[in-house]
């Protein structure tokens, strides 16, 4: 069983749509997760951190998260094309080692 | 301030020969992190260093990768006998040791092995 899976996709999405990303994970003693933006020829860019059970805002993004189902998700709102991009759950363990999912491919149709 | 730096930004090198990518944290930044990407591929993680503990080396394909890290400085990954299947963007990340504490990227070592 891989450490973080991600629903595969690709994910396409009409501009201004919702577009939702899933994430779960295998450690159930894991503290910190992280969303990473990676734009094409890119490298990773952090747009999301969240600790505590329950939803976290920041402008258009919103991470959600569940300990007890081992689940934290991203919705990113009012889809733009600019939002086309891979997004990386990242897990962080309890000795504080970070691990990666595959990666979601979101494309936004303008 | 400077974010981590990594160099070369591209490398082509011939099959059958060494190369030498590396990475420079950021400041301060205890944790340091491998990992590659092939094209159109998720990042495959290489290796950890954690402060002055032993480094995890779990991810290293095979004895023909090596890294080293003085302390909290600069690491080197080595491919000795590099193949056409080494190819790929060598990336570096780093961060606090503290838990919560989200990793940071450098730009990436394009490897091109002919």
């Amino acid at each position: 069983q891989k450490e973080v899976e991600q629903n595969s996709g690709p994910l396409s999405v009409p501009e201004g749509a919702i577009a939702s990303l899933n994430c779960t994970y295998s450690d159930r003693g894991s503290q910190s997760f992280f969303w990473y933006r990676q734009y094409s020829g890119k490298s990773p860019e952090l747009i999301m951190s969240i600790y505590s059970n329950g939803d976290k805002e920041d402008g258009r993004f919103t991470a959600q998260l569940n300990k007890a189902s081992q689940y934290v998700s991203l919705l990113i709102r009012d889809s733009q094309p600019s939002d086309s991009a891979t997004y990386l759950c990242a897990v962080s363990s309890n000795d504080y080692k970070l691990s990666f999912g595959a990666g979601t491919t979101v494309t936004v149709r303008a | 301030g400077a974010g981590v730096s990594q160099s070369p930004s591209n490398k082509v090198t011939e099959k059958g020969k060494d190369v030498e990518l590396r990475c420079d944290p950021i400041s301060g930044h205890t944790a340091l992190y491998w990992y590659r990407q092939r094209l159109g591929q998720g990042l495959e993680f290489l290796i950890y260093f954690q402060g002055n503990s032993a480094p995890d080396k779990s991810g290293l394909p095979s004895d023909r990768f090596s890294a080293e890290r003085t302390g909290e400085s600069v690491s080197t990954l080595t491919i000795q006998r590099t193949q056409q299947e080494d190819s790929a963007v060598y990336l570096c990340a780093s961060s606090y040791t503290t838990g919560g504490s989200p990793l940071h990227f450098g730009n990436g070592t394009r490897l091109t092995v002919t």
